[in-house]
């Protein structure tokens, strides 16, 4: 139980387009999802967490406008990358977390999402 | 404000020694520790954690993990390693089973 999916696993686009990466909670219902960032031999970066119908709270330095995460359901999230540059090439994972008294107080990650901005 | 420092970056060891990953934090309030590995191109995922009751905590793989309040410190420990423990392995602590906050991670090198 507790799993969480990620879509595409990789995806190369051009530098100024968009690109949406899916967050699902595949067997449980995830009141709360995190976005991370990760660069090469580096930790992971949280970058903003999402409750299901609330606007995202971004951490300092992240641009909300650059990186649009939507929570509109208990079981998806996404994390729109808007005119993506190189820069923004790195490794995106979310997770998934909830208030059920089996699972509370921890958080299951998804395999992670693999962006390359030519 | 929460931090988490792992002492060390690569732990290099041989197949079948024991090996220790150090982890220390900071905060002001009580904590939940979190030990994860992450396999190349891989999320994370959980080896083992402290909420509560026992210091001693055990997790998959045959991984285990101390709290030490006093010292601060979660570190994670296997008496005998394999090869295919090779991985990074990630110290978190989070105050209310919310954010987490990473440490730097240390890369666990086991040679034949």
């Amino acid at each position: 139980g507790a799993v969480v999916s990620q879509h595409p696993s990789w995806v190369i686009c051009k530098s100024g387009t968009s690109v949406k990466i899916e967050c699902r909670s595949l067997d449980f219902q995830a009141t709360t999802m995190f976005w991370y960032r990760q660069f090469p031999k580096q930790s992971l970066m949280l970058m903003a967490t999402s409750n299901e119908g609330s606007k995202a709270t971004y951490e300092q330095g992240v641009e909300k406008d650059k990186f649009l995460i939507n929570h509109a359901s208990l079981t998806l999230s996404t994390l729109t990358v808007t005119s993506a540059h190189p820069e923004d090439s790195s490794f995106y994972i979310c997770s998934a977390g909830s208030q059920t008294s089996r699972i509370y107080n921890e958080q299951f990650f998804g395999p992670g999402t693999r962006l390359t901005v030519l | 404000a929460q931090s988490v420092t792992q002492l060390d970056s690569q732990v290099p060891v041989f197949e079948e020694a024991p090996v220790e990953l150090r982890c220390n934090y900071s905060s002001s309030v009580s904590v939940y520790l979190f030990w994860y590995v992450q396999y190349p191109n891989q999320g994370l995922q959980l080896l083992l954690k402290y909420l509560s009751g026992s210091t001693l905590v055990k997790g998959i793989n045959g991984f285990e993990a101390e709290f030490n309040k006093s010292q601060t410190s979660f570190h994670l420990r296997k008496p005998s390693v394999h090869i295919s423990d090779t991985a990074e392995y990630f110290c978190a602590v989070s105050e209310s089973g919310g954010k987490l906050i990473f440490g730097q991670g240390t890369e666990l090198s086991v040679k034949p």
